[in-house]
């Protein structure tokens, strides 16, 4: 079946520091892949998403790309601040259904 | 601005207790989703619904069940709260069959069952 791995938390850096966070897949077909991110205190929201093989999605500072060969979507931003403290979801959806599967989360926690 | 709301945002009841989350979403979406998060576990998919009244079992449905009257409206159901319950739980909408199209959550529910 389907599944995401992420690399265990916490992760703690210093502010401006640069950032990744990896994310890797088991998908049979063409998912679409997504990162969720959840501030203290709140629900998930969509971070950014990539829909096919090669493509970019970025938002706030945040990339990821969809590398089909290696199976991964890895979380990178090139200076982190405090206020990027959160959890983030890595996820995928199947491209015959509706429903996402998410991976465990990593925490995120910013020192200024 | 889109919007998916829950009843309670912290709720504590006692074993054995039926406990009634509910979700509301005005974005007119077709699915509708409870999820219950853990650390370490992420989230699980609980129930989700395609339609009003259709539902099917998600990851983890044993002990709970779910009703949808109505098109924004979604309840997750413990019939019998045990403590193993204890659990932020989470709902969410999304359209259908758009495979691009992301998830909107709520803000979560925090569950305690003493």
């Amino acid at each position: 079946g389907n599944s995401v791995t992420q690399m265990e938390g916490p992760v703690t850096l210093s502010e401006e520091a640069f950032l990744t966070i990896n994310c890797t897949y088991t998908a049979t077909g063409y998912p679409s892949l997504f990162w969720y991110v959840q501030y203290p205190g709140e629900g998930l929201q969509l971070l950014l998403k990539a829909t096919k093989a090669d493509d970019k999605g970025s938002n706030k500072g945040f990339e990821a790309t969809y590398r089909k060969e290696t199976t991964s979507f890895h979380l990178e931003k090139g200076s982190v601040q405090v206020s990027d403290s959160a959890v983030y979801f890595c996820a995928l959806k199947k491209s015959s259904g509706d429903k996402l599967t998410f991976g465990t989360g990593t925490r995120l926690a910013v020192r200024p | 601005d889109v919007k998916v709301t829950q009843s309670s945002r912290y709720l504590v009841k006692r074993t054995g207790e039926k406990v009634f989350l509910e979700c509301v979403q005005d974005m007119d979406h077709e699915n509708m989703f409870w999820y219950r998060q853990d650390p370490g576990l992420g989230l699980r998919l609980i129930y989700f619904s395609y339609d009003v009244k259709m539902k099917e079992k998600g990851d983890i449905p044993e002990g709970y069940s779910v009703s949808r009257e109505k098109k924004e409206r979604f309840s997750l159901i413990l019939e019998s709260a045990s403590t193993n319950q204890t659990s932020m739980y989470l709902c969410a909408s999304s359209l259908q069959g758009v495979v691009t199209d992301t998830q909107y959550f709520g803000p979560g529910t925090r569950l305690t069952v003493l």
